[in-house]
């Protein structure tokens, strides 16, 4: 079965990065699929951030564009998510999902990390 | 421009029926969707992949009483016999080139 889980700060000061990873069991990232972040604001409903390729080719959100990298470890099969500038409209649980490359919906999600954006 | 919309509630009594409706914008009505329930305080499951022609492709371990279903540019969930754990936000999911959009949720109530 395969299984993401979420990891990262809970806090993150204005103007600062939000950094998250997500660990991958029960499927190597290597062995292909697209691997995805989406996030929920409070009360609010889902956004897609991006996602990434294990070869490292990068597809964003162009809301988000200018702020996010998405990153790919094979070695430790995991990727990441960086947003930098954040601000408190960022605070959100933030989800990160494996994503079909042939029909391009996601099928298997981890079970989200909320980042509180405050000083 | 690729928009999902949904009705925010629907309810219906314990053992009974509800369909909910997800509709693609104007010049998408081909396009497949992705229905996902998120039960409180859980993240996302994925349910089911309801193609143009009304062909559905479960998720691992979904019960028969979730179906799928389409007409024109709406895209349908049906849940049969509903029960308490059925009481969740359900979203409908697409995808274009370098994109995906979710529509806003229908919370399902059992009464």
């Amino acid at each position: 079965q395969v299984q993401l889980q979420e990891s990262g700060p809970g806090l993150v000061k204005p103007s600062e990065t939000l950094s998250l990873t997500c660990a991958v069991s029960g499927y190597s990232i290597s062995s292909g699929y697209y691997w995805g972040w989406i996030r929920q604001s409070p009360g609010k409903g889902l956004e897609w951030i991006g996602g990434i390729y294990f070869s490292g080719s990068t597809f964003y959100n162009s809301a988000l564009k200018s702020r996010v990298t998405i990153s790919v470890d094979t070695s430790k099969n995991q990727f990441s998510l960086k947003l930098s500038s954040v601000t408190a409209a960022d605070t959100a649980v933030y989800y990160c999902a494996r994503e079909r490359i042939s029909s391009r919906h996601f099928d298997f999600w981890g079970q989200g990390a909320l980042v509180t954006v405050s000083s | 421009q690729l928009v999902l919309t949904q009705s925010p509630s629907a309810s219906a009594s314990l053992g009974a029926s509800v369909k909910l409706t997800c509709t693609l914008s104007s010049g998408h009505s081909t396009y497949a969707i992705a229905w996902h329930q998120q039960q409180p305080g859980r993240g996302p499951r994925y349910l089911m992949k309801v193609n143009s022609d009304g062909g559905h492709t479960k998720g691992d371990g979904i019960p028969d009483r979730f179906s799928g279903s389409s007409s024109g540019a709406e895209r349908y969930l049906t849940i049969s016999s509903l029960q308490s754990e059925d009481e969740a936000d359900y979203y409908c999911q697409t995808w274009g080139t370098g994109i995906h959009v979710f529509g806003t949720g229908t919370t399902v109530t059992v009464l």
